[in-house]
C-alpha cells in the first residue's frame, strides 16, 4: 500500500468556513496532485506541482489554492466553503524527477460537503 | 488538450463472463498509458500501465491491455470476472510534454455471483 494520507477523510462545514485538506506523502516523490471526484464521475486535475515552491493549476477551475512548501506536504485550502465545492478531492504523488516513473499513487481521499 | 473517452459507463457481467473496456485517447504526442481501479471503499490503485516496448501488458490479477498506436485505444480486458472483480476501472493518459494525467470518466464493473 502506498504512503500517501489524507486528513481528514471526511468533512461537513458550514458555509463560508475556511478549510485546509491535508496531504501527506513518505516516499520522497515530486511530483503531486489534487483531484476532484463526484461520485460515479471522472476526476478531474485541479492543482498539481512538480516540487517545493511549485505550483499549476489543473484542468478544472477551482477556488482552492494549494502551497507546496516540502516535498511531503501538499495542502489544499478553501477560503471560503460553499456547497458547490461539495465533493470527494483525492491527493496522488508520482516518480522521483527523472527517472520516468509517472503512475501516481492516491490517498485515500476527503470527502468534503458544505451545508 | 487532451482528452480520455472510455466506452462504457457501467458494465454488468455473470462470473466467468469475459471483460473488454473500451478506452480511446486523443494525444499525438508520447503518452504513457494507465488503467486504475478503485475497489469499494479503497484507494485507487494501478492496475496496469505501458510505457513502451509490447503493447500487450498484464496487469495485477489477471488483467491486461494491449496499446494500438493506431487506435489511440488502450482496451483493458481479463478472458473471466470474478464477483471480487466488481469496482470502477479508470483509463488514464500521462503526456510527458504536458507534464499531467487526463483521466477518463471510469467504467463502473459489477460482476454478479
Amino acid at each position: 500500500e502506498a504512503d500517501i494520507y489524507q486528513t481528514p477523510r471526511y468533512l461537513v462545514i458550514g458555509t463560508g468556513k475556511k478549510i485546509t485538506l491535508e496531504c501527506s506523502q513518505t516516499m520522497g516523490h515530486d511530483k503531486m496532485y489534487w483531484y476532484q471526484q463526484d461520485p460515479g464521475m471522472e476526476l478531474h486535475l485541479i492543482h498539481y506541482s512538480y516540487g517545493v515552491n511549485s505550483t499549476e493549476k489543473g484542468d478544472l477551475s477551482s477556488e482552492s489554492t494549494v502551497s507546496r512548501i516540502r516535498t511531503e506536504h501538499f495542502p489544499l485550502t478553501l477560503e471560503s466553503a460553499r456547497p458547490s465545492h461539495t465533493s470527494q478531492y483525492l491527493c496522488a504523488s508520482s516518480g522521483l524527477a527523472g527517472d520516468g516513473d509517472y503512475e501516481q499513487y492516491f490517498g485515500p481521499g476527503t470527502r468534503l460537503t458544505v451545508t | 488538450a487532451q482528452s480520455v473517452s472510455q466506452h462504457n459507463h457501467h458494465v454488468i457481467l455473470s462470473e466467468a463472463a469475459s471483460l473488454e473496456l473500451g478506452c480511446n485517447y486523443s494525444y499525438g504526442g508520447t503518452v504513457n498509458l494507465f488503467w486504475y481501479v478503485q475497489y469499494p471503499g479503497q484507494h485507487l490503485q494501478l492496475l496496469l500501465k505501458y510505457f513502451s516496448g509490447d503493447p500487450l501488458v498484464k496487469g495485477i490479477k489477471g488483467f491486461e491491455a494491449e496499446f494500438i498506436k493506431s487506435k489511440f485505444s488502450f482496451n483493458l480486458r481479463k478472458p473471466s470476472v470474478q464477483w471480487s472483480d466488481t469496482a470502477e476501472y479508470f483509463c488514464a493518459v500521462y503526456s510527458t510534454n504536458a507534464g499531467k494525467s487526463t483521466f477518463g470518466d471510469g467504467t463502473t464493473l459489477t460482476v454478479k455471483p
